[in-house]
């Protein structure tokens, strides 16, 4: 089964500052990849979604950017984080041909 | 108008009784549709996922769609406590792409 690697847990980081949040999988290959924001006390937002390698589809325009440089690693960036970019980060993997999506841990950012 | 709506509660119900939550969809085009749990501060839990019109069952839980109304339901059998979670229901499309709804806060009371 696939298991979803997401680090740091917990994040605060300053107003201004870069951002590279990890997601790794294990147990699949060639899976499509999510990375999703959560407000609080709010549903899941679809950041970017990725369906290979370097193939990106960003759905919100914003600061953040997505890259997928090896098949099973999806890495969400910002130059300069800003207030509004605060939430818990959610990376999601459906497996080709799978019809369940799973997700990891996720990471709480807090910009301060 | 947001594809997938989601009433985001809370609703309260007590211990033993049957839950009945439910989204409305916008956009005729998916695939299947998916509900998740999410207990605070941790990922969602995938519980079960359904392709088409009527009903899929899984222990106490129950999903139901209704294409024509365009309404996705999951029903939840002698309610526990350990249950009290936010429930969110996702719809996938041909496109590969995942969306949810605001998700509804359950609060199954002892």
């Amino acid at each position: 089964s696939q298991t979803i690697h997401q680090w740091p847990a917990t994040l605060v980081q300053p107003v201004g500052s870069p951002l590279s949040l990890e997601c790794t999988v294990e147990g699949t290959s060639n899976p499509n990849l999510y990375w999703y924001r959560q407000a609080a006390g709010r549903g899941l937002q679809l950041l970017f979604y990725s369906v290979g390698i370097g193939q990106i589809s960003s759905e919100v325009p914003q600061n953040l950017s997505a890259s997928r440089p090896q098949d099973r690693q999806f890495i969400l960036s910002s130059k300069k984080l800003l207030l509004s970019d605060s939430g818990f980060y959610l990376c999601a993997c459906r497996g080709k041909g799978v019809t369940e999506a799973f997700f990891g841990q996720g990471t709480r950012l807090t910009v301060v | 108008q947001k594809e997938v709506e989601q009433d985001p509660g809370p609703l309260s119900v007590p211990e033993g009784a049957i839950v009945s939550l439910n989204c409305t969809y916008s956009n005729s085009a998916f695939q299947y549709f998916m509900w998740y749990r999410q207990y605070s501060r941790k990922g969602p839990e995938l519980l079960m996922y359904t392709y088409s019109s009527g009903n899929k069952e899984d222990g106490r839980f129950t999903a139901q769609v209704d294409k024509s109304s365009k309404y996705i339901s999951l029903f939840i059998r002698d309610s526990q406590p350990s249950d009290s979670a936010t429930y969110l229901c996702a719809k996938v499309g041909r496109d590969d792409k995942i969306i949810f709804g605001k998700g509804t806060r359950l609060h199954i009371l002892p």
